[in-house]
């Protein structure tokens, strides 16, 4: 079956706009959860929505922002673009399994210039 | 809060074993994971503890002790293509993991 799915893959922003990433997760997948990957902080949680609802938050400010839609695709925003917020923003998913080990997509590079 | 500590950086030689650890503070988790990712490639699953002992899958192994706070994970027979960052990771709530930096693992030849 198809893995996570996350659109764009690449993009340059400039300080102060705004940026909206998408996640298609595996298909039967329920659960959505976002991480932002930085060289010197590594992977760091951002939250995670199940059934439309967001279930866990971590340490972000308010500029970030997500969703998550009836058919389990979830997008996440940062509005106000900081020169930090340039990352590989990664989202995974997670099924029924006993694990619950999540499956990540391939990632969203934001570049702010 | 917690803090997952591991080593920034191991080197190792093809067919060898390495132990890399992984050290944790934090009032409770019910799960600790390993994740393998290759430079420029999305984290994969590797292994999951949620009991102490020890979980073995092929040549991986990862152990766990909550009472020392402690986790490792153990690669035999080490190959090249095992080069990659591995990391350590909680999980509090739901699916949501918390992640240690990860430790950059090179096998040279």
């Amino acid at each position: 079956k198809a893995g996570v799915t996350q659109t764009p893959r690449y993009l340059i922003k400039t300080r102060g706009q705004q940026v909206t990433l998408s996640c298609s997760p595996i298909s039967g997948h329920r659960s959505v959860s976002w991480y932002q990957q930085t060289p010197g902080q590594g992977l760091q949680f951002l939250f995670e929505y199940f059934s439309e609802t967001q279930r866990n938050k971590g340490n972000f400010p308010g500029r970030f922002s997500g969703r998550q839609f009836s058919n389990s695709r979830s997008e996440m925003n940062v509005s106000t673009l900081e020169l930090g917020d340039s990352a590989l923003y990664l989202c995974a998913t997670a099924g029924q399994a006993e694990t619950g080990e999540l499956f990540f997509g391939e990632g969203s590079r934001l570049t702010v210039l | 809060g917690q803090n997952i500590d591991q080593p920034t950086e191991m080197t190792a030689t093809e067919g060898a074993i390495v132990q890399i650890n992984c050290t944790y503070q934090t009032s409770g988790f019910n799960g600790l994971f390993w994740y393998q990712q290759h430079a420029g490639e999305a984290p994969t699953f590797l292994s999951y503890n949620v009991l102490d002992g020890l979980e073995e899958k092929g040549r991986f192994s990862s152990f766990l002790s909550r009472s020392k706070g402690y986790s490792y994970l153990l690669l035999k027979e080490l190959q090249m293509k095992d080069s990659a960052s591995y990391l350590c990771a909680l999980r509090q709530a739901g699916t949501a993991l918390i992640f240690g930096k990860g430790t950059t693992l090179s096998v040279s030849s």
